[in-house]
């Protein structure tokens, strides 16, 4: 079936670090990919998104790019802020067959000042 | 601008009520979902539509029924609620293609007593 892993958390980091969030997903055919981010508070909202292999997805400083041949979607800051503090989902969504995204157990970032 | 609106933010039911958790989105999308977040275990699928009066079970059904009379609006129905469905819910919606990304409504997080 599908599955998406990513990398447990809290990830602590000081302002302007440099951040890395894994994910890898198992899925048949080729799937569309998702970065979702959750601050405290609130619902899910979109980050970026690729659709098929090698595109980069980019918003907000945030970058990811999909690699078929390691099936792998790396998020990617090069200085992260304050505000950047929330949970980062890692989601999959198949062409065909149930188009309901499956999502990552999300990771938790903190920066510090 | 564009949402995806739940009901209620917060609310505190006793167990063995019957509950229901009210979603309404304004997209025209033909998509509706219902998960549920609990920490550690990131989010799962409960119930999905794909049109008006479809529905599917998700990953976790069980306990739980949904209704869709119209197109906008995709209702969560606890029969019998139990303490081990207190938990954040959140609805969604998107577009049938693949490369569509859920919009999220805020969440409702649900407490039985």
């Amino acid at each position: 079936g599908n599955s998406v892993t990513q990398m447990e958390g809290p990830v602590t980091l000081s302002e302007e670090a440099f951040l890395t969030i894994n994910c890898t997903y198992t899925a048949t055919g080729y799937p569309s990919l998702f970065w979702y981010v959750q601050y405290p508070g609130e619902g899910l909202q979109l980050l970026l998104k690729a659709t098929k292999a090698d595109d980069k997805g980019s918003n907000k400083g945030f970058e990811a790019t999909y690699r078929k041949e390691t099936t792998s979607f790396h998020l990617e800051k090069g200085s992260v802020q304050v505000s950047d503090s929330a949970v980062y989902f890692c989601a999959l969504k198949r062409l065909t067959g149930r188009r309901a995204l499956t999502f990552g157990s999300g990771t938790r970032l903190q920066v510090q000042p | 601008d564009v949402k995806v609106t739940q009901s209620s933010r917060y609310l505190v039911k006793r167990t063995g009520e019957k509950v229901f958790l009210e979603c309404v989105q304004d997209m025209d999308h033909e998509n509706m979902f219902w998960y549920r977040q609990d920490p550690g275990l990131g989010l799962r699928l409960i119930y999905f539509s794909y049109d008006v009066k479809m529905k599917e079970k998700g990953d976790i059904p069980e306990g739980y029924s949904v209704s869709r009379e119209k197109k906008e609006r995709f209702s969560l129905i606890l029969e019998s609620a139990s303490t081990n469905q207190t938990s954040m819910y959140l609805c969604a919606s998107t577009k049938t293609a693949s490369a569509y990304g859920y919009t999220f409504g805020s969440g409702t997080r649900l407490t039985v007593v």
